[in-house]
């Protein structure tokens, strides 16, 4: 079977870090995306990893661990607007189509 | 602008009453794709497309249909909606299926079924 893992919720305060986990058990694997999703809207694109190590986007940066099954996005800066849903997701080897989604990280910025 | 169009934003209906939702995007993609969410279950892949007239089931295709008849509109079809089926759901597309390119998503419909 699939399984990603994130935390359901996470707290942090305005101006810190933060580093959300995500550890998936997939057959098979193409690569690792992460989303942002705004309360009511639709989710939008952070970054995809698909070799091991750091990805750096402005303030956000992705790491990728294929052989541990692991992933993070780092948030610096944090800025009130950083509070989201933040969802990992996972493409599929050899399923082009198939990209399985946990169940996203509840992320609560506060001043 | 580039965008994935999903209508109707919003649906109330009753068991049984065929619904179809419609989306639609201008950004010349291969790839689409319905997904479900659900609070603590995240978003759950219903069906896909790799191309026109190549649709493949995802991981909740039971009591879904659709169609891809042309490259721009990807129909989710509801035979007979059952109360399980309130959900939000939101269709993606992408410009080659889910490797090394990320989903574009449309705004949502938020469906419920009495």
């Amino acid at each position: 079977g699939q399984n990603i893992d994130q935390p359901t919720e996470m707290t942090a305060t305005e101006g810190a870090i933060v580093q959300i986990n995500c550890t998936y058990q997939t057959s098979g694997f193409n690569g690792l995306f992460w989303y942002q999703q705004h309360a009511g809207e639709a989710p939008t694109f952070l970054s995809y990893n698909v070799l091991d190590g750091l990805e750096e986007k402005g303030r956000f940066s992705s790491f990728l661990s294929r052989s541990k099954g692991y992933s993070y996005l780092l948030l610096k800066e944090l800025q009130m607007k950083d509070s989201a849903s933040y969802l990992c997701a996972v493409s599929l080897y050899n399923q082009g189509g198939k990209l399985i989604f946990g169940q996203g990280t509840e992320l609560s910025v506060k001043p | 602008e580039a965008q994935v169009t999903q209508n109707p934003r919003y649906l109330i209906t009753v068991t049984g009453k065929k619904l179809t939702v419609t989306c639609s995007q201008n950004m010349n993609h291969e790839y689409m794709s319905w997904y479900r969410q659900d609070p603590g279950l995240g978003l759950r892949q219903i069906y896909y497309s790799m191309n026109v007239e190549v649709t493949d089931k995802g991981d909740v295709p039971e009591g879904y249909k659709v169609s891809r008849k042309e490259k721009r509109n990807f129909p989710l079809i509801l035979e007979s909606p059952s109360p399980n089926q309130t959900s939000l759901y939101f269709c993606a597309s992408s410009s080659r299926g889910t490797v090394m390119s990320p989903l574009h998503f449309g705004n949502g419909t938020r469906l419920t079924v009495t």
